[in-house]
């Protein structure tokens, strides 16, 4: 049973367009999160939301809009994508916030999105 | 600025050897570390990790060592499987407060029967 899904799990489309990324756990966790790692590898945070509260926002345009429904959702919506936001989005969510030990993040499997 | 790095993109290692792999941070103000293991086409999975208040920490055959004078921690791993291919993540984090982690760029292990 999948702890923590992302769907979908391949996304090709065209500079301009709006997609939506959709992240689910499973595991009761009340943080979640969103990474971005691009081409050169580095996974970096992007968001993450404590019992549906935006607790971290990098730097990220204002393109990028999360949301979550409920503490077991995270859903990334992305505007007027370019060609620069083709990357692999990973998803992961940790028990509490404010602890590190024992809160280890647990990812899903990624979603890669290719804009052309 | 990448503030966690890991110099060496890839490793090959025999079966049965000790793997090592490095990473160096800039930011002293780091006083959490982890290691996360990822396959093709998974998202990372967690490994090991180290307060600063150690130098060592050890699960089964991996083993995560910590300098924080040097600003430098590695992961070993004895003996070395096949299973154990995969990329290497290092990240840094704090203890308390909101769970940030910065991401090394990954190293990608070979092993070799």
């Amino acid at each position: 049973d999948t702890a923590v899904s992302q769907t979908p799990k391949y996304l090709v489309t065209q500079m301009g367009n709006d997609k939506s990324i959709k992240c689910e756990q499973n595991l009761g966790h009340d943080t979640m999160y969103w990474y971005k790692q691009d081409s050169k590898k580095f996974l970096k945070i992007m968001f993450s939301y404590n019992n549906k509260e935006l607790i971290i926002n990098e730097t990220v345009p204002n393109r990028f809009s999360p949301k979550s429904p409920d503490k077991a959702h995270l859903n990334l919506h992305i505007n007027s994508l370019e060609l620069g936001d083709s990357a692999v989005y990973f998803c992961a969510s940790s028990q509490a916030n404010g602890r590190a030990i024992g809160n280890e993040q647990f990812f899903g499997p990624g979603t890669r999105l290719t804009v052309l | 600025d990448q503030q966690v790095k890991q110099n060496s993109p890839s490793l090959s290692v025999q079966e049965g050897r000790i793997s090592i792999l490095n990473c160096d941070y800039t930011n002293s103000m780091f006083d959490y570390f982890l290691w996360y293991k990822k396959y093709p086409a998974e998202g990372p999975t967690f490994l090991i990790s180290i307060s600063s208040i150690k130098d060592k920490n050890e699960d089964g055959r991996f083993t995560v060592f910590l300098n924080k004078s040097a600003k430098h921690l590695s992961l070993h791993i004895v003996p070395s499987q096949p299973g154990d291919s995969a990329v290497y993540f290092c990240a840094a984090s704090y203890l308390q407060g909101a769970q940030k982690l910065v991401f090394g760029q990954g190293t990608r292990l070979t092993i070799n029967p």
